[in-house]
């Protein structure tokens, strides 16, 4: 189907382990963002990048990895899970230039125990 | 860099009144103004957009209106309905590469039948 996915929806972790949240579009967006949803904190901008093989950082990158190998992949790892990192995660994809609107996946519910 | 301030936190409104949330920004290079409307167990969705050459936007019962000069711009919803129950958020960019948005913390409105 056509759109941008997300998986897995729900995901529990334990304290330390290493999890991976898969990001895939259809559309061949040049740009790819994950941002993260916290209660008080709104939507925060964790990593983004503009094309296969360029990533920055966002707004609270620390204890995250992202890597770009396909255009269409975008995925976001947790090297050592910590509590602090139980969120809701949104993927979300922009063509850039002048259509500035995003499009967002469904979310990861991420809980680390 | 660009922060995004919401208001109210929470709006509960009877079903067909109007619903208004506001939002301010910091950065006067900011241009692009997007809503969206993020149903229960859903990603964000794009509602509806201003640009800064534009002071007012419609689309049906929404609309954005933009006011440069006092950096701050508003959602307003007329004749709510229980399905515009959802949270709303405001996000602001600069047209850099990116278009990165910076969001505001978010609006519950609840619509009482």
């Amino acid at each position: 189907d056509a759109g941008i996915t997300q998986s897995p929806r729900y995901k529990i972790t334990e304290t330390g382990r290493q999890v991976t949240l898969m990001c895939h579009q259809t559309w061949s967006h040049s740009y790819m963002f994950w941002y993260r949803q916290d209660l008080g904190h709104g939507l925060r901008l964790i990593y983004y990048s503009a094309a296969a093989d360029i990533t920055d950082k966002g707004e609270v990158p620390d204890g995250y990895v992202v890597s770009r190998s396909k255009t269409e992949n975008f995925p976001l790892t947790l090297e050592s899970a910590t509590r602090s990192q139980t969120s809701v995660y949104f993927c979300a994809s922009n063509e850039g230039g002048s259509n500035y609107g995003y499009t967002f996946g469904s979310g990861t519910r991420l809980t680390v125990v | 860099g660009e922060n995004v301030e919401q208001h109210p936190s929470t709006l509960s409104v009877q079903e067909g009144d109007s619903a208004v949330i506001k939002c301010t920004y910091s950065d006067s290079a900011s241009n692009y103004f997007p809503w969206y409307k993020q149903e229960l167990g859903k990603g964000p969705q794009l509602i509806i957009d201003i640009r800064s050459n534009v002071g007012e936007k419609k689309d049906q019962r929404i609309a954005v209106t933009l006011n440069k000069t006092a950096k701050h711009f508003s959602l307003h919803i007329t004749e709510t309905q229980p399905e515009d129950s959802a949270v709303y958020f405001c996000a602001a960019s600069i047209n850099n590469a990116g278009n990165m948005l910076t969001f505001g913390g978010g609006t519950r409105l609840m619509v009482k039948p």
